[in-house]
């Protein structure tokens, strides 16, 4: 089945060590997005790829980086993750509006 | 600006009672509208979209959404609410610009009772 997939499911890092988390797409959307969603929150769009045009939201921190080198794959960095960077990050892409969703990575930060 | 409400923040049912969810939105050409059910610690699952054509949409897991352009709303119905129905539902406004933004309302959280 086509499908969004995220790896890890779960991710635990430390204060200020960097992390990446990793989307791939069997889709062949030309969109792809990462979204953090806190506890009892609606997602936050980070940062989105239409093909290889690389668009940022303005309130995005610098401390979020992207990649994305295929139409397959996405990831984001997190530089230097903070205790306030633990949340669910989803992944999604879309070619004619509809976003289909990954399953998340869940980030713990210690 | 373009908004999407979700007026109820938790919703409680019984099983096999009917279900309605509401969302308004506000957004100055047509809509593009959305509904997505999260389940704890999941993704984010497509139940049905609104582009054009016929009002009445039919989803998947038995929901169907009627958009009413005169009051801005995208409400989501079920007849009978299973337990397996008990999640957190979110509305979303596709904008149809270069932004590609989706604007999501705040969810509705569903409890089902048995």
């Amino acid at each position: 089945d086509a499908m969004v997939i995220q790896n890890p499911r779960y991710q635990v890092t430390q204060f200020g060590k960097p992390v990446t988390l990793s989307c791939s797409q069997t889709l062949n959307h030309n969109v792809m997005y990462w979204y953090q969603q806190k506890s009892s929150q609606a997602p936050k769009l980070l940062f989105h790829y239409y093909d290889k045009d690389f668009n940022n939201e303005a309130d995005t921190p610098d401390n979020f980086q992207s990649r994305r080198p295929n139409t397959s794959f996405c990831f984001l960095d997190i530089r230097s993750p903070g205790l306030g960077d633990a949340a669910m990050y989803l992944c999604a892409t879309s070619s004619t509006g509809t976003r289909y969703f990954g399953p998340g990575t869940r980030l713990l930060v210690l | 600006a373009q908004s999407v409400t979700q007026p109820d923040i938790h919703i409680t049912v019984s099983e096999g009672a009917s279900l309605e969810l509401r969302c308004n939105y506000s957004y100055g050409a047509t809509p593009y509208l959305f509904w997505y059910v999260q389940s704890p610690g999941q993704g984010l699952q497509l139940l049905l979209k609104y582009f054009s054509g016929d009002t009445l949409v039919q989803g998947i897991k038995g929901f169907e959404a009627e958009f009413k352009r005169s009051q801005s709303s995208f409400n989501l119905r079920k007849p009978s609410v299973h337990w397996s129905d008990a999640a957190e539902y979110f509305c979303a406004v596709a904008v149809m610009d270069s932004s590609y933004k989706l604007i999501f309302g705040s969810g509705t959280r569903l409890l089902v009772r048995p």
